[in-house]
């Protein structure tokens, strides 16, 4: 139990488009949902954390209006980057957690390359 | 801030041999520790936790110590594999009104060695 998905697993976009990516846990209702971003041998850093039907709340230094979050149900949580930029190359992975516990269930990640 | 310090960045160990990965805080807040592992292009996967009225707990090949005085803790992985080698995460959890924030230490790369 407790498995989250992302999709896609790898994106590459051009400079200035927009990118969706949906995490959602397949078996179980996620109160919570928390957005990271790792850079290559680096470690996982949060973006945001979002509640169901509430907005995200953002990291310091963390531009709320670039990358959008909309977390609609207890099963789907969508991450859009806007107006991407080479800079916003990354792995992003979402994590979900339930009933207020502790733990955190990771998914598999997204690549993001942008041209 | 709230920080978690992470040491070694990397190691490297012989197959059988018993690395060991510490980590030390500094929020006394904190009031749950897990510990990642995370294969290159996946996501992290929880291994073993702790809360801090344990001083240690063992899952099968992996053992947390937790010192709660010195705001420390580690992991040792018994008899390793080569099927071990992947990059390991501490963490702290402190739960506020918007769910429990995991912070990350920086990660330890280990490699075992056939």
């Amino acid at each position: 139990g407790a498995v989250v998905s992302q999709h896609p697993s790898w994106v590459i976009c051009k400079s200035g488009t927009s990118v969706k990516i949906e995490c959602r846990s397949l078996d179980f209702q996620a109160t919570t949902m928390f957005w990271y971003r790792q850079f290559p041998k680096q470690s996982l850093m949060l973006m945001a954390t979002s509640n169901e039907g509430s907005k995200a709340t953002y990291e310091q230094g963390v531009e709320k209006d670039k990358f959008l979050i909309n977390h609609a149900s207890l099963t789907l949580s969508t991450l859009t980057v806007t107006s991407a930029h080479p800079e916003d190359s990354s792995f992003y992975i979402c994590s979900a957690g339930r009933d207020r516990g502790h733990e955190q269930y990771f998914g598999p990640g997204t690549r993001l390359t942008v041209t | 801030q709230q920080q978690v310090k992470q040491s070694p960045q990397s190691l490297i160990v012989q197959k059988g041999g018993i690395p060991i990965i510490n980590c030390a805080y500094e929020n006394t807040a904190f009031d749950y520790f897990p510990w990642y592992q995370q294969f290159p292009g996946k996501g992290p996967a929880l291994l073993i936790a702790i809360r801090p009225d344990v001083s240690e707990k063992k899952e099968g090949r992996f053992t947390i110590s937790f010192n709660k005085s010195a705001k420390q803790f580690s992991l040792h992985i018994m008899d390793s594999q080569p099927g071990d080698s992947a990059t390991y995460f501490c963490a702290a959890s402190i739960n506020n009104n918007a769910g429990n924030m995991l912070t990350f230490g920086g990660g330890t790369r280990l490699m075992v060695k056939p």
